[in-house]
């Protein structure tokens, strides 16, 4: 059974670099699509980007260059690092397998304040 | 970028009535690569259609999905109580992928 467990700082300062972590089990990095959708508050989903193969990334150009996704195999665990962030990046992180994804993490909410 | 556009905001019907739910597509999207999903307060979102029409693992076939082009539907027969959620679409033809602004369909 394919389970994903994000996690992170709840909290991250103005301008400092959002970083979290998805363990994964039951699936592999390899020929899939692993991705990172976000939702602020009370508001809609947003797709961040995703990696391909462990290697091949795309990003939403929204982010302005800001977002980073990489896979560590030894770990089974999927990164996502966002830099520069503002009380705009404020938001529940969602990692998920798939380019529909029919495996999600539960979520987690990051809040930027200082 | 595409631009997916929901419609209505909000359903209000009762249980065991039948939903129609709208996304259109500000350009034309691959029927293969549009997917729907419903979300519950505190929850992730759950796939329930993807190629516009084809039901995920585990969703009973009150759930139908349609469309091509632009206008894509999701139609659910007979409303059920764990139905009242929020659902999206979502296309992943074209990068970026986008989601739709959501359609709540709330108890009447």
């Amino acid at each position: 059974q394919v389970q994903l467990q994000e996690s992170g700082p709840g909290l991250v300062k103005p301008s400092e670099t959002l970083s979290l972590t998805c363990t994964v089990s039951g699936a592999s990095f390899s020929y899939n699509y692993w991705t990172w959708i976000r939702q602020p508050p009370g508001k809609g989903l947003e797709w961040l980007g995703y990696i391909y193969n462990g290697g091949s990334t795309n990003y939403n150009p929204s982010l302005k260059s800001r977002v980073t996704i990489s896979v560590d195999t030894s770990k089974n665990q999927l990164s996502l690092n966002l830099s520069s962030v503002t009380a705009a990046d404020t938001a529940v992180y969602f990692c998920a397998k798939g380019g529909y994804p029919s495996f999600w993490g539960q979520g987690t909410l990051v809040s930027v304040s200082s | 970028e595409i631009v997916l556009t929901q419609s209505p905001g909000t359903l209000s019907l009762s249980p065991g009535e039948r939903a129609t739910l709208s996304c259109r597509a500000s350009q034309s999207v691959s029927s293969s690569y549009l997917a729907w999903y419903h979300q519950k307060p505190g929850q992730a979102p759950r796939l329930l259609i993807y190629a516009t029409s084809r039901r995920a693992t585990g969703i009973p076939d009150r759930f139908s999905g349609s469309g091509s082009g632009t206008d894509f539907t999701l139609t659910i027969s007979r409303l059920e109580p764990e139905d009242f959620a929020v659902y999206y679409c979502q296309q992943y033809d074209n990068s970026p992928w986008t989601f739709g602004q959501g359609t709540k369909v709330d108890i009447k």
